[in-house]
């Protein structure tokens, strides 16, 4: 079964601008969490979605955005660049999110901002 | 959101167990406890969770304390490539809350 994967593996960007990231979970999940991941701040949950719908949200702020279709597959989109996205975004999938089930991370897409 | 605590870092020989603590103390009684690992460059890695009882699998051991306020992963034989860092986890629906991890070094 292939793992989740994440597109594109590294972007580098200019502040204000916005940037797009794709995952794919593993096939039969539904749902997909994304974490962002600096070194400051360490791991922190962006948000999750299960069956098409936001069924968690983070402590972030409304730049910081995302959506899942039908095949589960999902994006996350980041609006008005600021120097202090710059991070390794991770998204994983489990097959329904319940807190008993194992979340299978992706290898991350790295955001650099200048 | 409750965080767990561990210490920063931690340091094994290769081919000895290796016991990594975690407090919980503000665990509510239908929360499981996960752990997964992070291994340089990689996005995290599920290594185990459990409920109330020691739960074993083929990369660990898990031994939740009877009032659920901590827990130890028992890594049986420590190798080389199980130098990562291990984040205790509450498990909540759809997210896991991160804290620091632990750092751990393998020595050959």
């Amino acid at each position: 079964k292939a793992g989740v994967t994440q597109t594109p593996r590294y972007l580098i960007k200019t502040r204000g601008q916005q940037v797009t990231l794709s995952c794919s979970p593993i096939s039969g999940h539904r749902s997909v969490s994304w974490y962002q991941q600096t070194p400051g701040q360490g791991l922190q949950f962006l948000f999750e979605y299960f069956s098409e719908t936001q069924r968690n949200k983070g402590n972030f702020p409304g730049r910081f955005s995302g959506r899942q279709f039908s095949n589960s597959r999902s994006e996350m989109n980041v609006s008005t660049l600021e120097l202090g996205d710059s991070a390794l975004y991770l998204c994983a999938s489990s097959q329904d999110g319940s807190s008993y089930n194992e979340q299978f991370f992706g290898p991350g897409t790295r955001l650099t901002v200048l | 959101d409750a965080k767990t605590t561990q210490p920063n870092s931690m340091e094994s020989n290769e081919e000895e167990p290796v016991h990594l603590p975690c407090n919980h103390s503000t665990i509510s009684g239908t929360d499981y406890i996960h752990w997964y690992r992070q291994l340089p460059s990689q996005g995290p890695e599920y290594v185990i969770h459990g409920l109330t009882s020691n739960v074993n699998n083929r990369m660990a051991s898990l031994a939740i304390a009877e009032d659920r306020k901590s827990s130890t992963l028992i890594l049986h034989r420590a190798t080389l490539r199980d130098a990562a860092v291990y984040y205790c986890i509450r498990g909540d629906t759809g997210k896991l809350i991160f804290g620091q991890g632990t750092t751990l070094q393998v020595k050959p």
